[in-house]
């Protein structure tokens, strides 16, 4: 079954302990990208990825890094999370490196930072 | 940069009623424009999305949109809704390889 999976579902942390936020495809897609979800503000942009070894910053990138070394994933990492990043993060794939194509989304990673 | 503006954060509707929801957009540059459909705890699904030619763009479960380039918009309706297509509902532009969402829609139906 064609999907985006992202690990884990739901993470409770502390201030300043780093994560890893896991997300797959197996689809081929050349672009991945990393969104937040916060009421009231929509999906912003984190990070995206055209590529392996080619990612961008999005709207919001303060706090956040990203890595692409294979095509199928590109993992979120906080290194010093912080109370401002509890929010739901949404991982996707898009078949072009332009964003025409649909994009498909994981089920999402709901983040609480204590 | 490109923006997105939702105009109607919350919109309740009874059943087999018709539904618009509404989204301008501001870009200095050509967009492709994105409708997406977030049903409760999962992820974003597509709509419809308008690349080029026509204005009037259907999409999936009865949804079509018009794209207005005079105005900046790209309108969502439905003309008779259904207590399942009770959702979240953001309207997004892309400019290359960047993505930009409205803040939202929740759309209630109600029996």
């Amino acid at each position: 079954e064609a999907q985006v999976t992202q690990n884990p579902r739901y993470l409770i942390t502390v201030t300043g302990k780093k994560l890893t936020v896991t997300c797959s495809q197996n689809m081929n897609h050349e672009y991945m990208s990393w969104y937040r979800q916060d009421p009231g503000l929509g999906l912003r942009q984190i990070y995206y990825s055209m590529n392996v070894e080619v990612t961008d910053k999005g709207d919001v990138p303060e706090g956040y890094k990203v890595s692409r070394k294979e095509k199928r994933n590109f993992p979120l990492i906080l290194e010093s999370p912080s109370p401002n990043q509890t929010s739901l993060y949404f991982c996707a794939s898009s078949p072009g490196q332009v964003l025409t194509d649909t994009q498909y989304f994981g089920p999402g990673t709901r983040l609480t930072v204590l | 940069a490109q923006s997105v503006t939702q105009l109607d954060s919350q919109v309740p509707v009874f059943e087999e009623a018709p539904v618009e929801l509404r989204c301008n957009y501001s870009s200095s540059v050509s967009v492709y424009l994105f409708w997406y459909v977030q049903y409760p705890n999962q992820g974003l699904q597509l709509l419809l999305k308008y690349l080029s030619g026509s204005t009037l763009v259907k999409g999936i479960n009865g949804f079509e949109a018009e794209f207005n380039k005079s105005q900046t918009s790209f309108h969502l309706r439905k003309p008779s809704v259904h207590i399942s297509d009770t959702a979240e509902y953001f309207c997004a532009v892309s400019v290359g390889y960047k993505l930009s969402f409205g803040a939202g829609t929740t759309v209630t139906v109600r029996a």
